[in-house]
């Protein structure tokens, strides 16, 4: 199976700064990421993905990098605003597996100061 | 569109009493799955469904049943409600087809006493 992680439980930057959120997969079989936002009593809310074959992806305001050498993917947030202040995930999927399989880790919960 | 609906928000259960968590989406989506949620830990698959008429377990599918008889309707249900179920439970979907977006519904609080 797969083991999805955050490095870190908490984060906390001052509004305007950048912020990353990484994460480490085990599974060399993984083949697509997807990073989710939660706010507080509300569903996962999905943000970016990226599949294996690519190093970076870029949406707005956010960065997604793969790096496959070492299993480890991070969420890079620019200009961070108030608004982004949530828990985030990331989600790992198996090469070959069924939209099913899609492995979470236990989240980082982004604090912004203003 | 009212996207995913998940019913009820909320609800307490004695231990050994049995229900069912709805869930219903209106995105005409083929893939469909249910997540507990429970502090400090990222959601964990219970069961999932690729169409109607075809269900399979996930990594914590003891204690829940699913069945998917039409496409937009998988209900959860909980036969004999013990106090480790108590968590938040979410209702995800997704087309399936060229991305695994999933939307996720707004969740249902669930405890067990």
């Amino acid at each position: 199976g797969e083991s999805v992680g955050l490095h870190l439980p908490t984060l906390s930057v001052q509004e305007g700064d950048n912020s990353i959120i990484n994460c480490a997969y085990s599974n060399s079989a993984s083949d697509y990421f997807i990073w989710y936002k939660q706010e507080s009593g509300k569903g996962p809310q999905f943000i970016i993905d990226i599949r294996s074959n690519m190093d970076k992806r870029q949406g707005q305001r956010v960065t997604v990098l793969l790096n496959k050498t070492v299993k480890h993917l991070s969420l890079q947030i620019a200009a961070t605003q108030p608004g982004d202040s949530a828990v985030y995930f990331c989600a790992g999927l198996d090469r070959g597996s069924t939209l099913g399989r899609l492995y979470f880790g236990r989240g980082t919960q982004l604090t912004v100061w203003p | 569109n009212a996207g995913v609906t998940q019913t009820p928000k909320f609800q307490v259960l004695k231990t050994g009493q049995s229900m069912t968590l709805q869930c219903a989406q209106d995105m005409n989506h083929e893939y469909m799955s249910w997540y507990r949620q429970d502090p400090g830990m990222g959601l964990r698959l219970i069961h999932y469904s690729v169409g109607a008429g075809i269900t399979d377990q996930g990594e914590v599918p003891n204690g829940y049943n699913v069945s998917r008889s039409t496409t937009e309707d998988f209900p959860l249900r909980l036969l004999s409600a013990a106090p480790s179920q108590t968590s938040v439970y979410f209702c995800a979907t997704s087309p399936g087809s060229t991305t695994y977006e999933q939307y996720f519904g707004p969740g249902t609080r669930l405890t067990v006493t």
